[in-house]
């Protein structure tokens, strides 16, 4: 699976959008884009997916770009629950659910 | 409906004993994964446990081991326990094999002293 980079952290203002950016240079043309979020002390949340098309559900929205190459999840509305570590991850669909996690981005919503 | 359950909540043990952590999937999910967590890490991938066959294995010792069961039920074996075993044990269930969404249990906190 592709490698993915992301910003060690970054801090939103509550109410406002977050956008929370990853490069995934090395992506292949079967490889989705996966975010996950966790929450301290909790297990990993889903959130999106997407393969090249922007996808939006109740959550978030997720931006790819037209290369596949980054991408960016956005949060619309930050509130103080969104403050959590939120993991790009890029997968081939239909293969073994071996996620494979970096590092992240703690976000974190500040009043 | 309930969710993904893992027991114990933590777990103390010493270096060079064994733990056993189980995990009960979401009910009518097949397959269930294992990851390691350590402190301010990502969780790394473990097992993956399929229609009670094991589906994939991440980069980890032959210390560690799992199974699941008929009812779907997972237990993860840690023999010879290290001090660099302490961790986070998360387990996530999904249907189908490939599922979209994993489903992340919160976790077991082993602690080896």
């Amino acid at each position: 699976d592709a490698k993915t980079t992301q910003p060690p952290s970054m801090d939103c203002a509550e109410g406002r959008a977050a956008n929370l950016p990853c490069n995934h240079s090395t992506i292949s043309g079967n490889e989705y884009v996966y975010w996950y979020r966790q929450i301290h002390s909790q297990g990993p949340q889903y959130i999106i997916h997407g393969l090249k098309n922007n996808e939006t559900n109740e959550m978030a929205s997720l931006i790819i770009t037209e290369d596949r190459k980054s991408s960016t999840l956005i949060l619309p509305h930050a509130t103080l629950r969104d403050t959590a570590v939120y993991y790009c991850i890029v997968r081939v669909e239909g293969g073994a659910n071996n996620l494979f996690f970096g590092t992240g981005t703690r976000l974190t919503v500040i009043p | 409906d309930a969710g993904v359950t893992q027991s114990p909540t933590h777990l103390i043990k010493t270096r060079g004993q064994q733990v056993t952590l189980r995990c009960s999937p979401i009910s009518g999910h097949k397959s269930v994964s294992w990851y390691q967590q350590v402190l301010g890490q990502g969780p790394q991938f473990i097992f993956q446990y399929y229609e009670k066959e094991e589906r994939g294995r991440g980069n980890f010792p032959d210390r560690f081991s799992a199974r699941q069961f008929p009812n779907y039920s997972s237990e993860l074996n840690v023999n010879a326990l290290l001090l660099g075993d302490s961790a986070l044990y998360l387990c996530a269930s999904s249907f189908p094999f490939s599922g979209t969404e994993q489903y992340f249990g919160p976790g077991t906190r082993l602690t080896v002293t």
